[in-house]
């Protein structure tokens, strides 16, 4: 079975400081670790991913995020807030090898104050 | 850039209604799927559907719930007796084969009065 756990439903921060959204996970084989960015009134969009190469992966729009195999941990950062980053950010886990379903965490809404 | 696309935006319907969702997966996609989002809870997965079958569903996907897909391009999830319960946004998903990355669709808002 696998889970995901996000710290934090709600994060303000101010435009231009450090964005970190915390994702911990479990699953008892390896996995496939993704983030996903819903704006308001669209669809979930994938922001990267990590499938077991570079443990540092680059997304879009700056952001990125680091795979810590000690911690199952998969935190995503953005070194300086930009008014349009706010939204809702989904961490989720896929089993390899055990099926195609993504579950994901509860979300963290980020605002960001000017 | 292929998107996948979802109809309605919005559905309200009674309860004990049927409804059906439709979703267009992108073109050369062979795995689709379907999550839903309880306002205010995680995005859960309901179901996958490989090679004109379902490949995975989970215990929300009960005997209320079915997928199709009817032609080339459409994917639907069919509710047939709707309960207040399954408000929720449903999501389609897509991806292709050999890949870990699923693409969704922008959701349906269903509403169960």
């Amino acid at each position: 079975a696998q889970s995901v756990t996000q710290l934090g439903s709600h994060v303000s921060v101010s435009e231009g400081a450090l964005v970190l959204l915390r994702c911990n996970y479990s699953s008892s084989v390896p996995p496939y670790l993704f983030w996903y960015v819903q704006y308001p009134n669209q669809g979930l969009q994938l922001l990267l991913k990590y499938t077991s190469a570079a443990t540092l992966v680059k997304g879009i729009n700056g952001f990125e995020a680091e795979f810590k195999k000690s911690e199952t941990s998969f935190h995503l950062t953005k070194p300086s807030a930009h008014m349009s980053d706010a939204a809702e950010y989904f961490c989720a886990v896929r089993a390899k090898a055990a099926g195609n379903k993504l579950t994901f965490g509860g979300g963290t809404r980020v605002l960001v104050k000017p | 850039e292929p998107e996948v696309t979802q109809t309605p935006s919005h559905q309200v319907t009674q309860m004990g209604q049927e409804v059906i969702l439709r979703c267009v997966p992108i073109s050369n996609h062979l795995y689709f799927y379907w999550y839903r989002q309880i306002l205010g809870q995680k995005v859960e997965f309901l179901v996958s559907f490989y090679n004109n079958e379902i490949s995975e569903k989970s215990e929300i996907f009960d005997d209320q719930f079915s997928v199709e897909r009817p032609d080339g391009s459409n994917f639907t999830l069919k509710i047939r007796s709707t309960k207040l319960e399954d408000s929720a946004m449903y999501f389609c998903a897509s991806s292709v084969e050999g890949s870990e990355t699923q693409y969704f669709g922008p959701g349906t808002r269903l509403l169960v009065l």
